[in-house]
């Protein structure tokens, strides 16, 4: 499978844990993103990496939340002290820099239950 | 700041009746981006309007986009159970800029057989 992988696919925690969740890009791909979705909702832009660089981020991502690209290949997103309103699914994209539009592939979600 | 807002928020539909949704954004547009997201699954890539009044088809599908380059829809001909889903625009940003994508709610779409 050639596509973009998520894990852990699913993630039960308590209030207050931390959490990582791993994206593993489309190979040839430098961009890649995070988004999050909450039911009803559309994505919701969280941060966008190219390559190693982290671009752009939400302003309404808070200290809580990290993202890493180390390597320019996969990237993590880390919540500390999760709040019950975290919850919700993480979905990762990527794409591919050059001529033409800015087209994304995602993956399939990391679903966040903060209990 | 930028937003996109569809309507309606939700659609239900006959199989064999026609479905469109629409698309409009605050601002002008660089291009939009369509994208389906069957229940339970991930945001898939449909198609990209680039060009003001362009007209694009895939099949029983037909994306427009406004002359003003603010707003787009889709139109479903003749639905099937397989066209069941949410969709969303979004702006496209820029290859060159690589910006987020900015999402609308999305109108979800049932049919019944």
């Amino acid at each position: 499978d050639t596509g973009v992988s998520q894990n852990p696919r699913h993630k039960i925690t308590k209030r207050g844990q931390n959490v990582t969740f791993r994206c593993d890009p489309i190979s040839e791909h430098n961009r890649l993103y995070w988004y999050r979705q909450t039911l009803g909702q559309g994505p919701e832009f969280l941060t966008y990496f190219q390559n190693e660089a982290q671009l752009e981020k939400s302003r309404l991502l808070s200290d809580r939340f990290s993202a890493e690209r180390p390597k320019g290949s996969f990237s993590t997103l880390e919540i500390q002290r999760t709040e019950q309103g975290d919850s919700a699914m993480y979905l990762c994209a990527s794409s591919l820099a050059g001529l033409g539009g800015n087209e994304q592939f995602f993956g399939p979600g990391t679903r966040l239950t903060v209990l | 700041g930028q937003q996109v807002m569809q309507i309606p928020q939700y659609q239900h539909v006959q199989e064999g009746e026609d479905f469109t949704t629409y698309c409009n954004s605050s601002t002008t547009l660089s291009n939009i981006q369509w994208y389906k997201q069957r229940p339970g699954g991930h945001p898939v890539f449909l198609i990209q309007l680039v060009k003001s009044g362009e007209v694009k088809k895939q099949k029983r599908l037909t994306f427009q986009f406004g002359e003003a380059k603010k707003n787009s829809s889709l139109h479903i001909t003749a639905t099937q159970t397989t066209d069941v889903g949410t969709y969303f625009c979004s702006n496209g940003g820029s290859r060159q800029a690589g910006t987020a994508l900015i999402f609308g709610k999305g109108t979800t779409l049932s049919v019944s057989s």
